[in-house]
């Protein structure tokens, strides 16, 4: 059974930064390409980042290109997102999703939730 | 980047009826297109993958269809825990696009 459980969400002043983390079981993690996808309040699903299974590849979403950096932990199936000069357009609540292997999701976690006040 | 667009907006149907979501992208994906369910409060669960192959666990009800552009996801019988936010996703090219939603929802 794929769980995911993400950490670390809160409220933060816009400018400052946040790290979010994304722990897995019940998966070989260090085979999975992982994603963070978001979703702001009342509004659909945005995908902001991929990490493939060995870290070698990333791709970011515009909106987040040069402000956010994924990285993951295989020794301890481990994913974070480390968020700098957040936005309150940041705010959303923050899914860790694992890839199907065809840049699919098959398995969400339950999100975190980050607030940006301004 | 491609614009997944979702109608209609809201689908208002009652138990036992057939919902047709459709899923139009602004440049043909080709069959890399994915269908998942949201209901209030829970992440999205996954129902079908490459157009047409339904996720693990999916009910025979859910089927979709397409190519290219235009795609269509189907509830042929519409069970009461059907009623929800449906997304469609591409990954045909990154970044990878979420649609803006169906909701549908009891009338």
């Amino acid at each position: 059974q794929v769980h995911l459980v993400e950490s670390g969400g809160g409220v933060v002043q816009a400018g400052r930064s946040l790290r979010l983390s994304c722990a897995a079981s019940g998966l070989i993690f260090s085979a999975a390409g992982m994603h963070w996808v978001r979703q702001a309040p009342g509004r659909g699903l945005e995908w902001v980042v991929f990490i493939s299974n060995s870290g070698s590849d990333i791709y970011y979403a515009d909106s987040v290109k040069g402000r956010f950096t994924i990285s993951r932990d295989n020794s301890k199936n481990t994913l974070s997102l480390q968020m700098d000069s957040l936005r309150a357009e940041d705010t959303a609540l923050y899914y860790c999703a694992k890839d199907k292997g065809v840049r699919f999701i098959d398995y969400w976690g339950q999100g975190t939730l980050v607030t940006v006040s301004s | 980047e491609i614009v997944l667009t979702q109608s209609p907006a809201t689908l208002s149907l009652s138990p036992g009826e057939r919902a047709t979501l459709s899923c139009r992208a602004s440049q043909s994906v080709g069959s890399y297109l994915a269908w998942y369910q949201q209901k209030p409060g829970q992440a999205p669960r996954p129902l079908i993958y490459d157009a047409s192959s339904r996720a693990t666990g999916i009910p025979a009800r859910f089927s979709g269809s397409g190519s290219g552009t235009d795609f269509t996801l189907t509830i042929s019988s519409l069970e009461p825990e059907d009623f929800a936010i449906y997304y469609c996703q591409q990954r045909s090219i990154w970044p990878l696009t979420f649609g803006g939603g169906t909701k549908v929802e009891i009338k």
